[in-house]
């Protein structure tokens, strides 16, 4: 069975560009949650979806947004990126909601901004 | 006062030694309590899930929940150098949408 993928491996753009990353949850996963693991800072709750809808956010500026295609696959979105946005963005799929269950992770999408 | 506080290490230790890693934590909520493990460069994978207080214990692996002192702990007997990883704990209330809140990850170094 396949795990959770993510796409592209690594980006690098420069700053005010947009960058799009995208994620594949596990067959049969219908919740997608996305986190940013910044140098020193640990993993931050950026968003969750579940079955289309965004179901929360975390305190993350509204340049961050995504979606969830009917598919159950997943894409963020950073616009206006700025040199702190460098990070590791981190999706993760569980059946249901991921906070009394297991996440599945994948293995993050680098970016960085120059 | 962050909300889950996590000694990032690094903690370095002999092969065979037992590891102790520890989180505590201020959100007297948080009842579901999981220990990851993150390879470098590699998504972090769930070790342990612990509701509640308690211990659980799976093969080389225990973990321990005190919700009296806020306090939880993940013990490694044996340790191998296979073992050399980050170490996130993390918890949630189950009650809402948050997600998991993270402790930082302390590395974890098994010297040969």
């Amino acid at each position: 069975e396949a795990g959770v993928t993510q796409s592209p491996t690594h980006l690098i753009k420069t700053r005010g560009q947009q960058a799009t990353l995208r994620c594949s949850p596990i067959s049969g996963h219908t919740s997608v949650y996305w986190y940013q693991q910044a140098l020193g800072l640990g993993l931050q709750f950026l968003l969750w979806y579940d079955e289309g809808e965004e179901r929360n956010r975390g305190n993350f500026p509204p340049r961050f947004s995504g979606r969830q295609f009917p598919n159950y696959s997943s894409e963020l979105n950073v616009n206006a990126l700025e040199l702190e946005d460098s990070a590791l963005y981190l999706c993760a799929s569980s059946i249901g909601q991921g906070d009394t269950g297991e996440l599945f992770f994948g293995e993050g999408s680098r970016l960085t901004v120059l | 006062q962050k909300e889950v506080e996590q000694d990032p290490g690094p903690l370095s230790v002999p092969e065979g030694a037992i590891v102790s890693l520890n989180c505590t934590y201020s959100n007297s909520a948080f009842q579901y309590f999981m220990w990851y493990r993150q390879y470098s460069r590699k998504g972090p994978e769930l070790l342990m899930y612990t509701y509640s207080s308690g211990n659980k214990e799976d093969g080389r692996f225990t973990a321990q929940v005190d919700k009296s002192s806020k306090y939880i702990s993940l013990f490694i007997r044996d340790s191998q150098p296979s073992d050399s990883a980050t170490y996130l704990c993390a918890m949630s209330s189950g009650g809402g949408a948050d997600g998991l809140t993270f402790g930082k990850g302390t590395h974890l170094i098994i010297q040969p």
